[in-house]
């Protein structure tokens, strides 16, 4: 099972700041099998990236993704309001599909 | 516009089996997606539980193969989660959700999820 890890744990920010995420994975996989999601309080997940660096339907391009091999980064350029939530990684490119266990990126 | 929506029982005894389903509505549980449930116990993060294709082909978390069934009923455009012998550990919110192939395997379509309470 791939294992992955999101650091910080948490990160706290201001309105406007930019905002680095990791995931590192404990074994290589096709990086095209790496997706980021966002969650706020009560609510499902909403994926932002997928592909590890194309960004879904709707998502701004202040979201951007990066990273292959075991490496991989979510970059915020610039945050809004909205953005304060929890953030996961997830990989399909072994089974079984693993989440990260989450950065919370809250309000400094 | 595909909309995912969970339906079950809220609360349940241990050792009883727990049964979801998710209604696919705006589109065809025949497409070339795989629908997969994901769990999340309260305040911990996410946990897939396993996929199926409108075939019936499915996969399945290890740590929870031994008791979990997923089914599609493609005349009523559902799939359902099976989870036998369920303990206060099976508490969680239960999410459907969709695989897309286009988008690299990533979960794309969620339902609003539903939360499961295992008490005596």
């Amino acid at each position: 099972e791939i294992v992955l890890t999101q650091s910080p744990g948490t990160l706290s920010l201001s309105p406007g700041e930019r905002a680095t995420l990791s995931c590192r994975a404990s074994q290589s996989f096709s990086s095209n099998y790496l997706a980021w999601y966002l969650q706020k309080p009560g609510q499902a997940p909403r994926l932002l990236i997928y592909g590890a660096s194309s960004r879904a339907t709707g998502i701004p391009d202040r979201f951007s993704g990066s990273g292959s091999g075991t490496d991989f980064t979510l970059t915020i350029s610039r945050l809004e309001p909205e953005d304060f939530a929890v953030y996961y990684c997830q990989q399909y490119g072994s089974s079984p599909v693993t989440f990260g266990q989450g950065t919370k990126v809250e309000i400094k | 516009q595909v909309q995912l929506q969970e339906s079950g029982p809220g609360l349940m005894k241990p050792s009883g089996t727990l049964s979801l389903t998710c209604a696919v509505s705006g589109g065809s549980i025949s497409s070339s997606n795989w629908w997969s449930w994901v769990r999340q116990p309260p305040g911990k993060g996410l946990e897939w539980i396993g996929e199926i294709y409108h075939s019936g082909s499915s996969t399945y978390n290890p740590s929870l193969k031994s008791r979990v069934t997923i089914s599609v009923d493609k005349s009523e455009n559902h799939f359902s989660l099976k989870l036998t012998s369920v303990t206060a550990a099976d508490t969680a919110v239960y999410y459907c959700a969709r695989l897309s192939p286009a988008d690299y395997m990533a979960f794309d379509i969620w339902g609003q999820g539903t939360m499961v309470t295992v008490s005596s």
